[in-house]
């Protein structure tokens, strides 16, 4: 069974701080995803990597898949109270099913 | 991208009672999921929905207790039979296509189910 950790689990953090998540796994990924969730609202996709190594950027957020596409990180600049919300990576383990498992989750919380 | 609904969006059910929710797309789309998502959790994938053919389940979850039907490429349901209050839970369903970007995925809004 794949297993994605997060971490942190929770983080609250002062509006204009910057942050890491981190998103590991024991096995290779064919692809992988970060999603932002609200309060009541499906999981939205912030973005897609396939390529070990790939860094890609959407405004202040910027994700990171690792060389050996068994991890990845999402960095926050100068986060802001809009960005609160659960977020998540999710996996494609390529086993040909094209399902995606979701990692455990990072809670974070952006005080004004 | 693919809009996706489903209903009810939310309801309140007796112990013992099943609730149907139904998840319906804009497009036709190759493959639908449905997830779980217990309260304060991330997400659990139930099963894939295959059309014409019986869903295949992850483990932990059978089909006694959530049957799925998929009569065509834009429309699914997932029944969750016999509830209980640990069924509590936000069910959300979820595509791919080949003919979009296959590694992208789109969610529903999600159904918020309390059992009683």
């Amino acid at each position: 069974t794949q297993l994605l950790e997060q971490s942190p689990q929770f983080l609250s953090i002062q509006e204009g701080e910057n942050l890491t998540v981190y998103c590991n796994s024991s096995s290779v990924f064919s692809s992988l995803q970060w999603y932002r969730q609200e309060p009541g609202e499906g999981p939205v996709l912030l973005v897609t990597v396939v390529t070990g190594g790939e860094v890609k950027k959407l405004k202040r957020l910027t994700f990171q898949f690792g060389d050996a596409r068994k991890d990845s990180s999402l960095h926050i600049t100068a986060a802001q109270p809009g960005d609160t919300g659960l977020y998540l990576c999710a996996g494609d383990f390529n086993s040909g099913t094209y399902k995606y498992i979701f990692g455990t989750g990072t809670r974070l919380k952006v005080l004004a | 991208s693919a809009v996706i609904s489903q209903k009810p969006s939310r309801d309140i059910c007796q112990r013992g009672t099943s609730l149907t929710i139904q998840c319906q797309v804009d497009s036709q789309v190759t493959m639908m999921f449905w997830y779980r998502q217990q309260p304060g959790q991330s997400l659990t994938l139930i099963a894939t929905a295959n059309q014409g053919s019986e869903a295949t389940y992850e483990s932990g979850f059978v089909i006694d207790k959530f049957p799925i039907s998929r009569p065509n490429l834009t429309f699914s349901t997932l029944t969750v039979s016999n509830m209980s209050p640990e069924d509590s839970s936000i069910y959300l369903c979820s595509v791919r296509d080949r003919d979009l970007r296959i590694e992208e995925q789109f969610f529903g809004p999600g159904t918020r189910l309390t059992v009683l």
